[in-house]
């Protein structure tokens, strides 16, 4: 199957810093990324969708702001919490989307961030 | 976006089959019925997917009902590699959206 990889896998911050998750489709091209956020013992939580060149579309109650999305080429997405505070603390999870006739998406193994 | 029930836990043992049912009555023409299960502390993995007609890949079957209001996922023989939480989602075609619900958690038992 296709590999999504994420770095950092995990990455400890004070509060207040930013802190930048790259996601890459290692063997495929993905015109479409997705980025989750998961809390402990919950589900995984959309935030964003992510598409080569545009502006990411931002689900409700997700602040663009905070969570900046570049996805400037076909192989590579990154998200940048800015000025991270506990409550940021969580898993994050990025997703590389097949396209149209394979409806199949690709997960990479998560970063895990931990503001202090 | 349509959603979906699932059991919040079941538990099977080594070897036998699985079962894994869920409900989409809301289901629209063009949702994808899509399973992804996820280990802890890693990302989810792609299960199985289809539309309208059952699917076999080498992980599971999906049985997709007549009425498409629901599916069931088909481990044909636990491992104790199968524990894991099933997520069964509905995608609007051609979009790759997924939203999640809460899964069921699978326990295998040796």
């Amino acid at each position: 199957g296709a590999v999504v990889s994420q770095h950092p896998s995990w990455v400890i911050c004070k509060s207040g810093t930013s802190v930048k998750i790259e996601c890459r489709s290692l063997d495929f091209q993905a015109t479409t990324m997705f980025w989750y956020r998961q809390f402990p013992k919950q589900s995984l939580m959309l935030m964003a969708t992510s598409n080569e060149g545009s502006k990411a579309t931002y689900e409700q109650g997700v602040e663009k702001d905070k969570f900046l999305i570049n996805h400037a080429s076909l192989t590579l997405s990154t998200l940048t919490v800015t000025s991270a505070h506990p409550e940021d603390s969580s898993f994050y999870i990025c997703s590389a989307y097949l396209g149209v006739g394979r409806e199949t998406q690709y997960f990479g193994p998560g970063t895990r961030l931990l503001v202090l | 976006d349509a959603k979906t029930t699932q059991p919040n836990s079941m538990e099977s043992n080594e070897e036998e089959p699985v079962h894994l049912p869920c409900n989409h009555s809301t289901i629209s023409g063009t949702d994808y019925i899509h399973w992804y299960r996820q280990l802890p502390s890693q990302g989810p993995e792609y299960v199985i997917h289809g539309l309208t007609s059952n699917v076999n890949n080498r992980m599971a079957s999906l049985a997709i009902a007549e009425d498409r209001k629901s599916s069931t996922l088909i481990l044909h023989r636990a491992t104790l590699r199968d524990a894991a939480v099933y997520y069964c989602i509905l995608s609007p075609r051609y979009t790759g959206k997924l939203i999640f619900g809460q899964g069921t958690t699978l326990q295998v038992k040796p």
